[in-house]
């Protein structure tokens, strides 16, 4: 089955500094990822989609220059949350579209003291 | 905005019992898909159901769809302590480049 894999699993940064978390597709090739943040006992959110070679969209409200988000190849996209706050503490999952079907990954746990 | 919205918000069943959730939705659709997950992890995708579509089934799960009145229905036969999950429906909306809009999920507790 198509496996997708992220990187961290959790992280723990200062608020201020800028963390990457990394998006792969193992087995398939994503021309589309998505990225979604997941508040506690909330549901899903889409923050953008990403396509490979071009500029991610972002859905309304999320802040291009905040969350950046490369997709530099057909297996990988990066978020990075720039000047991290408090606020931006979620747990961060992308998910890779292959087919009519979205596969995510495990999901980053993000904590920004 | 959210696309889907499940009830109940929270179930809670007998190991062997039925689970039934339900999935409302207000767009038109390509396809609707449930996802499970568990606490702190991501999500598994269980089903996809097509807007053409009027029921699936795969193993214990049975979905159901009905475009007219915008609704879906997942179906737990013989519960198992390990379906406590999250449950989640996704709309694919039509014209909407596959993006996924989710419901706020539903808390299944099974006890043993």
């Amino acid at each position: 089955g198509a496996v997708v894999s992220q990187h961290p699993s959790w992280v723990i940064c200062k608020s201020g500094t800028s963390v990457k978390i990394e998006c792969r597709s193992l087995d398939f090739q994503a021309t589309t990822m998505f990225w979604y943040r997941q508040f506690p006992k909330q549901s899903l959110m889409l923050m953008a989609t990403s396509n490979e070679g071009s500029k991610a969209t972002y859905e309304q409200g999320v802040e291009k220059d905040k969350f950046l988000i490369n997709h530099a190849s057909l297996t990988l996209s990066t978020l990075t949350v720039t000047s991290a706050h408090p606020e931006d503490s979620s747990f961060y999952i992308c998910s890779a579209k292959w087919g009519y079907e979205q596969y995510f990954g495990p999901g980053t746990r993000l904590t920004v003291t | 905005s959210q696309q889907g919205e499940e009830d109940p918000q929270a179930l809670s069943i007998q190991e062997g019992e039925n689970a039934t959730m339900n999935c409302s939705y207000k767009t038109s659709i390509n396809n609707l898909q449930w996802y499970r997950q568990n606490s702190g992890r991501g999500l598994v995708h269980l089903i996809l159901i097509r807007s053409n579509e009027r029921e699936k089934h795969s193993g214990r799960l049975r979905v159901t769809l009905d475009t007219s009145k915008k609704s879906s229905s997942l179906l737990i036969t013989a519960s198992r302590a390990a379906d406590t999950a999250s449950y989640f429906c996704a709309t694919d909306r039509t014209g909407a480049n596959s993006k996924l809009t989710f419901g706020k999920g539903i808390t299944l507790s099974v006890r043993p």
